[in-house]
């Protein structure tokens, strides 16, 4: 079975350009989670969707994140503009139900250098 | 929501057994505990989880202290696959779905 598929795998850009990450969930599963990754934070939750629905972005740093999910098998994670700051490892993953006792699955993720 | 504490690191020699730790004094009666790790430049993997009751998969096993404020993760012979950074992180039954995931166990491997 085919897992989380993140792409691109890696992104190099200048400051001030719109970045895009892309996320192709487990099939049949109805939860989907954005996380970020870097060395003075480690790993943080951005948002999270029920059935395509965001549920929680609390997590999301400033307006310049956004995050859509227009079906159940994509999603979306939209920089504009860019810094530099956002450079990090970007994650996707997802569960079925979201219940307690299920486990995430989470990509490969997306490593992002903004220059 | 519910912290945990991990040591920074541990070293463990191959084919050896390794106990990893995890303090979690604050957990609810409804907080599954999960394990995760993840080595160099991949995303986290599941490794195990559990409530009340030891655990056994084909990766590790997870005892549970009977009071549940901690936990240990086992490997049985640390291969040097097994170096990564392993995390402990409790998971509520409901309202949020969140992972909080904290610094976790670099466990280094020697040959």
């Amino acid at each position: 079975d085919a897992g989380v598929i993140q792409s691109p795998r890696h992104e190099v850009t200048e400051m001030g350009q719109e970045v895009t990450l892309r996320c192709k969930p487990i099939s049949g599963h109805d939860y989907l989670f954005w996380y970020r990754q870097t060395m003075m934070r480690g790993l943080e939750l951005l948002i999270y969707f029920n059935n395509n629905v965001p549920i929680d972005d609390s997590g999301m740093p400033e307006d310049r994140f956004s995050a859509k999910m227009p079906n159940a098998s994509f999603s979306t994670l939209k920089i504009q503009p860019s810094e530099p700051r956002d450079s990090a490892v970007y994650f996707c993953a997802s569960s079925f139900l979201g219940l307690g006792n299920q486990p995430q699955h989470f990509g490969d993720g997306t490593r992002l250098s903004i220059l | 929501d519910a912290k945990t504490t991990q040591p920074n690191s541990m070293e463990s020699n191959e084919e050896e057994p390794v106990h990893l730790p995890c303090n979690h004094s604050t957990i609810s009666g409804t907080d599954y505990i999960h394990w995760y790790r993840q080595l160099p430049s991949q995303g986290p993997e599941y490794v195990i989880h559990g409530l009340t009751s030891n655990v056994n998969n084909r990766m590790a096993s997870l005892a549970i202290a009977e009071d549940r404020k901690s936990s240990t993760l086992i490997l049985h012979r640390a291969t040097l696959r097994d170096a990564a950074v392993y995390y402990c992180i409790l998971r509520a039954t409901s309202g949020t779905y969140k992972y909080i995931f904290g610094t976790g166990t670099r466990l280094k491997v020697l040959a």
